[in-house]
C-alpha cells in the first residue's frame, strides 16, 4: 500500500525566503505526482503535476522535482510571499486512487 | 461547468439521520473521486468512478456509506444513520480519462453531525 509522507508538518518563514517542501512515497510504481495548495475552509488547488517520466515541472515561482527511484519529490518556492501561506499537499497516483500526504502548513510572515 | 461543484457547502445533521452530498464534475471528465478530510488530518480516499466501469469502493469506511454516479456525470455520496465520527469535509474531484491527468477538486461539503 502506497504511503506518502510530508516533512516538515509546519514551516514558518519570513517573506522573501526561498524554501523547500519535501514529499516521500514508498511505492515507486507511480503514474504521476501532483502538488496542491489548500487554503483554510477551501478545496484543493492544483499547482503542478509531474508525470512519472518527468523530472521536474515549473510554474512561476514554483518548481517541483521528482526522483521516482528514490521515492522523493520536492516543491521549491522562490521569493516567498505572505499570500503563499497555505497547506501544501502532495499526492501520488498508483492505480485508481491518489494517495495524499498529511501536508505542510506554511506561514510566510510579512 | 467551469469547475467541480459540490452541494451543499455546509450540512448540519442530527446523529442517526441520513445525508446526501452532491458532486457535479467538470464536463467531459470521466473519472470522479470522493475523499474525506477530518479535522487536522490528510485526505482519505473513499470511492472512485471511471466511466461505465464498476466503481472502486475500497475506501468506504462502512456499509453506511454508498455512492452512485448517474449517467456518468453527477455523483451522490450517501451516509446513512450518521455518527459523530462522520463529521468531516467531504471533497469531490474529477479528472479526464487517463492516469496522467490532474485532479480538480471542488470546495467540499462540511458535514457536522450533532
Amino acid at each position: 500500500k502506497q504511503e506518502v509522507t510530508q516533512i516538515p508538518a509546519a514551516l514558518s518563514v519570513p517573506e522573501g525566503e526561498n524554501l523547500v517542501l519535501n514529499c516521500s512515497f514508498t511505492d515507486s510504481a507511480i503514474y504521476n505526482l501532483q502538488w496542491f495548495r489548500q487554503d483554510p475552509g477551501k478545496g484543493l488547488t492544483s499547482l503542478l503535476l509531474i508525470q512519472s517520466s518527468q523530472r521536474e515541472q515549473t510554474s512561476g515561482r514554483l518548481n517541483a522535482s521528482l526522483d521516482k527511484s528514490s521515492g522523493r519529490s520536492t516543491l521549491y518556492i522562490a521569493a516567498s510571499q505572505p499570500g503563499d501561506s497555505a497547506t501544501y499537499l502532495c499526492a501520488v497516483r498508483t492505480g485508481n486512487d491518489m494517495r495524499f500526504g498529511a501536508g505542510t502548513r506554511l506561514t510566510v510572515k510579512p | 461547468g467551469a469547475g467541480v461543484s459540490q452541494s451543499p457547502s455546509n450540512k448540519v445533521t442530527e446523529k442517526g439521520k441520513d445525508v446526501e452530498l452532491r458532486c457535479d464534475p467538470i464536463s467531459g471528465h470521466t473519472a470522479l473521486y470522493w475523499y474525506r478530510q477530518s479535522l487536522g488530518q490528510g485526505l482519505e480516499f473513499l470511492i472512485y468512478f471511471q466511466g461505465n466501469s464498476a466503481p472502486d469502493k475500497s475506501g468506504l469506511p462502512s456499509d453506511r456509506f454508498s455512492a452512485e454516479r448517474t449517467g456518468g456525470s453527477v455523483s451522490t455520496l450517501t451516509i446513512q444513520r450518521t455518527q459523530q465520527e462522520d463529521s468531516a469535509v467531504y471533497l469531490c474531484a474529477s479528472s479526464a480519462l487517463g492516469g496522467g491527468s490532474p485532479l480538480h477538486f471542488g470546495n467540499g461539503t462540511r458535514l457536522t453531525v450533532t
